[in-house]
């Protein structure tokens, strides 16, 4: 069962134009969401986070949208560059509790960036 | 400051043989993690360790076992390696503001 769904494997987009990134959960318990990317050949790094208390959050040229109702997340990146290129992936923690910061992951989105 | 750093980059394992993963993090952070990454499942959860001295079940811990060691190493064994566990693995660790910091991974084939 795949609580954190990204729906699109990949995305292509010009420079400079905007990058959409979509991602969907399913556990209501999830609170706090994050955006990692990744490089080949490396690590997950961080990138920017939401709490369930907000539906915006910025750094940058990268803004998260979070609806709760539709229990849907979206990383906006404006304008795109070609070293926007990677894989990126959504993340959703439970913060209370026992969590422990956990992160459940989605399956990832590889964004080119065409120069 | 290395961050969180992971040995070997590289390995080649026989089914059945056994190894040892190594993560080590200068950050001084309680919470670390093992996470497998496979090809179109993004990253899953192996075992994760909230404190020196506790360790606990994640999403994927069949075949797995781990040890924190202190609070700055966190290993993962394979006794027994299979073809499944082929794949790449990452360790993580989480700080006061539960954003995780990854290593470089460790990318195992089992043949």
């Amino acid at each position: 069962d795949q609580q954190v769904k990204q729906n699109s494997p990949s995305l292509s987009v010009q420079e400079g134009r905007i990058s959409i990134l979509n991602c969907d959960y399913t556990n209501s318990m999830f609170d706090y969401f994050l955006w990692y990317k990744k490089y080949p050949a490396e690590g997950p790094t961080f990138l920017i986070s939401i709490s369930s208390i907000k539906d915006k959050n910025e750094d940058g040229r990268f803004t998260v949208f979070l609806n709760k109702s539709a229990k849907h997340l979206s990383l906006h990146i404006v304008p795109s560059q070609p070293g926007d290129s990677a894989v990126y992936f959504c993340a959703a923690s439970a913060q209370g509790g026992t969590s422990y910061g956990k992160l459940t992951f989605g399956q990832g989105t590889i964004l080119t960036v065409h120069p | 400051n290395a961050g969180v750093t992971q040995t070997p980059k590289f390995q080649v394992l026989k089914t059945g043989q056994s190894m040892t993963l190594q993560c080590a993090q200068d950050m001084n952070h309680n919470s670390m993690y093992w996470y497998r990454q496979d090809p179109g499942m993004g990253l899953r959860l192996i075992y994760y360790s909230a404190s020196e001295g506790t360790t606990d079940k994640g999403e994927v811990p069949n075949g797995y076992n781990v040890s924190r060691l202190n609070k700055r190493e966190f290993s993962l064994r394979l006794e027994s390696a299979a073809p499944s566990q082929t794949s790449v693995y990452f360790c993580a660790s989480r700080d006061m503001y539960n954003e995780q910091y990854f290593g470089p991974g460790t990318r195992l084939t089992v043949t």
